[in-house]
């Protein structure tokens, strides 16, 4: 079946920092990708998204790209802000005539942005 | 609001009780999904309703769990004879169609004593 997989949290890193979270998937035809950000008290919130292979999605500073040789979508950023401090999810929409839209997510990953 | 809301935003109940959990989504989208979000299971599909419909009841984790939309708009997820595995925090989200993003409500935080 499909899954995502995440790298392991807590990430801790200094202001101004790159900022790298790794993401796999597993997944039969070519899903969509997404990277979803929930800040602290809040609801999860799109933060980008990638519908086919070698698509770059970005927002925020925040870049992904869709690379299905290696079956990855992992989250960068080139200097993070206190204000990036949330957890992040992974994501995959699958496709095809049974395609219903429902998201299957990764583990998540804590990052904490010092200043 | 124009955002997805749900209600109540915090719900504490004992076990055995039943409980009903209420979705509002944005005007217009069809699509209407519930998700639960756990510490030892992480985010979770439940249920996704397309208009009034249930095409994708895969991820209800028993016959405990029921849930309705009407008027293609609110839905209700009920969850009977509660027991303390439910504990979670409930998600719903809607979108326009399915190839469009989906977009979350803040949840309900559900807690069995």
């Amino acid at each position: 079946g499909n899954s995502v997989t995440q790298m392991e949290g807590p990430v801790t890193l200094s202001e101004e920092a790159f900022l790298t979270i790794n993401c796999t998937y597993t997944a039969t035809g070519y899903p969509s990708l997404f990277w979803y950000v929930q800040y602290p008290g809040e609801g999860l919130q799109l933060l980008l998204k990638a519908t086919k292979a070698d698509d770059k999605g970005s927002n925020k500073g925040f870049e992904a790209t869709y690379r299905k040789e290696t079956t990855s979508f992992h989250l960068e950023k080139g200097s993070v802000q206190v204000s990036d401090s949330a957890v992040y999810f992974c994501a995959l929409s699958g496709m095809g005539s049974s395609n219903t839209g429902k998201l299957i997510f990764g583990q998540g990953t804590t990052l904490q942005v010092k200043p | 609001g124009a955002g997805v809301s749900q209600s109540p935003s915090n719900k504490v109940t004992e076990k055995g009780k039943d409980v009903e959990l209420r979705c509002d989504p944005i005007s217009g989208h069809t699509a209407l999904y519930w998700y639960r979000q756990s510490l030892g299971q992480g985010l979770e599909f439940l249920i996704y309703f397309q208009g009034n419909s249930a095409p994708d009841k895969s991820g209800l984790p028993s016959d405990r769990f029921s849930a309705e939309r009407t008027g293609g708009s609110v839905s209700t997820l009920t969850i009977q004879r509660t027991q303390q595995e439910d504990s979670a925090v409930y998600l719903c989200a809607s979108s326009l169609d399915l190839s469009q993003p989906q977009h979350f409500g803040d949840g309900t935080r559900l807690s069995i004593l």
